[in-house]
Parts: structure tokens; C-alpha cells; sequence
């Protein structure tokens, strides 16, 4: 079945640092990809997504590469800031077996940026 | 604000004794979705539904069950609770069949003793 690995945490980076959260998937078909974003105490919200292969993701001067070849959608970050503390979960979405899409989610990474 | 209440929020019960969750939209979306969310684990699907009294199993089903009368509502049922369902739960609906973005409450954390 389809599958998401991510690097385990925690990342800790001082502000301003550069960020790199590697993911790759396993997924037969052509599935799309998400970065999904949850601050403490809250629920997920979708950080970005690309739908096929060589699309990039971006939002709030976070970035992801739909690599094929690789399969792989690493999320990068030029420039980390404090408010970017957070747990990061990388997602693909194939269809289940009875045909209906599904969202399959890698276990999150913590990411700890200190002032 | 996806219109997405959970409740109750925090919940702490005793192995053996039935749980509900309910998720109430008010977007009036047709997919809605039951995760369990555990350190290592990440989330993972434990049932879902594309509309009234239409509902099947992700990944994780054993020992939950779910009710869908009416659109905004979702409900999680917990028959009898097991200490291994001590987790946070978080409910989520999807806007279209054709886009991949979950909209989710804020979770429901369930203690078992």
C-alpha cells in the first residue's frame, strides 16, 4: 500500500537558519503530494501541495518539489523564523481499494526554531 | 474557520465504557473523515464518509464504529474503550472529491484508564 517517510524529529534550528525536511512516498499511480502544517495545540492545516510530477508547492516562503525520480517532496525554508515552531506532516493522496481517494500520512516531524 | 466543532474536547474514561465523538460541519461538505493521531504514528484514517449513511473503514477501524444521519454530523463510537485508544482524535472534512485538502477540528483528546 502507499506509504510516507519522513525524518524524524525534532529539527532545531536557530532563527533565520535554513530548513530541510526530507519525505519520500511509496505509491503506485501518479499521487498527489501535501505538506500539512499544526501549531500546539491545534488541528492540521495544509502548508502545500503539488499534483504532478516537477510541480512545486509553495506558501509563507515554504517550498516542495515533486521529484519523481526520486520520489521524494522535501519541504525547504530559506530563512526559519520563531513563529515557524511547529509539527510538519508530509501526505500523498492515491486511491484506497475500493477505488476512492485517501490520504496517506507520514508521522510528522517537530520543528523547534529558537530565537 | 472551516465550520468544524469537536466535542467534547477532552475526555477521560474507563476501559470497558462506551465513548462517542461527534463532529458537527456547518459547510454542509459531504466527506468527512475520523483520524487518530499517536506520537510515531502520525495520523491514521480510522472511517470515513461520502455522504448520509455512507460511510466505510480506513486503516484502523477495530473497535470504533461511526453514524452518519445527517450531513453535519459524523459521529465516533467507542463500544468499550481499551487503554489503547487513549490517543487525540481529530475529525475532518474535505470540500470537493477532487481536491486533496482536509479542513480539521481541533481534536478530541481521550484518556482510557
Amino acid at each position: 500500500g502507499d506509504s510516507v517517510t519522513q525524518m524524524e524529529g525534532p529539527v532545531t534550528l536557530s532563527e533565520e537558519a535554513f530548513l530541510t525536511i526530507n519525505c519520500t512516498y511509496t505509491a503506485t499511480g501518479y499521487p498527489s503530494l501535501f505538506w500539512y502544517v499544526q501549531y500546539p495545540g491545534e488541528g492540521l492545516q495544509l502548508l502545500l501541495k503539488a499534483t504532478k510530477a516537477d510541480d512545486k508547492g509553495s506558501n509563507k516562503g515554504f517550498e516542495a518539489t515533486y521529484r519523481k525520480e526520486t520520489t521524494s517532496f522535501h519541504l525547504e525554508k530559506g530563512s526559519v523564523q520563531v513563529s515557524d515552531s511547529a509539527v510538519y506532516f508530509c501526505a500523498l493522496e492515491g486511491l484506497d481499494d475500493t477505488g476512492r481517494r485517501a490520504l496517506t500520512f507520514g508521522s510528522g516531524t517537530r520543528l523547534q526554531v529558537q530565537p | 474557520d472551516a465550520g468544524i466543532t469537536q466535542s467534547p474536547r477532552h475526555k477521560v474514561t474507563e476501559t470497558g465504557t462506551p465513548v462517542t465523538l461527534r463532529c458537527h460541519q456547518t459547510e454542509n461538505h459531504r466527506y468527512m473523515y475520523w483520524y487518530r493521531q499517536d506520537p510515531g504514528h502520525g495520523l491514521r484514517l480510522i472511517h470515513y464518509s461520502y455522504g448520509v449513511k455512507d460511510t466505510d473503514k480506513g486503516e484502523v477501524s477495530d473497535g470504533y464504529s461511526v453514524s452518519r444521519s445527517k450531513t453535519e454530523d459524523f459521529l465516533l463510537t467507542l463500544e468499550s474503550a481499551t487503554s489503547s485508544q487513549t490517543s487525540v482524535y481529530f475529525c475532518a472534512i474535505r470540500e470537493t472529491a477532487n481536491t486533496g485538502e482536509l479542513f480539521f477540528g481541533e481534536g478530541s483528546r481521550l484518556t482510557v484508564l
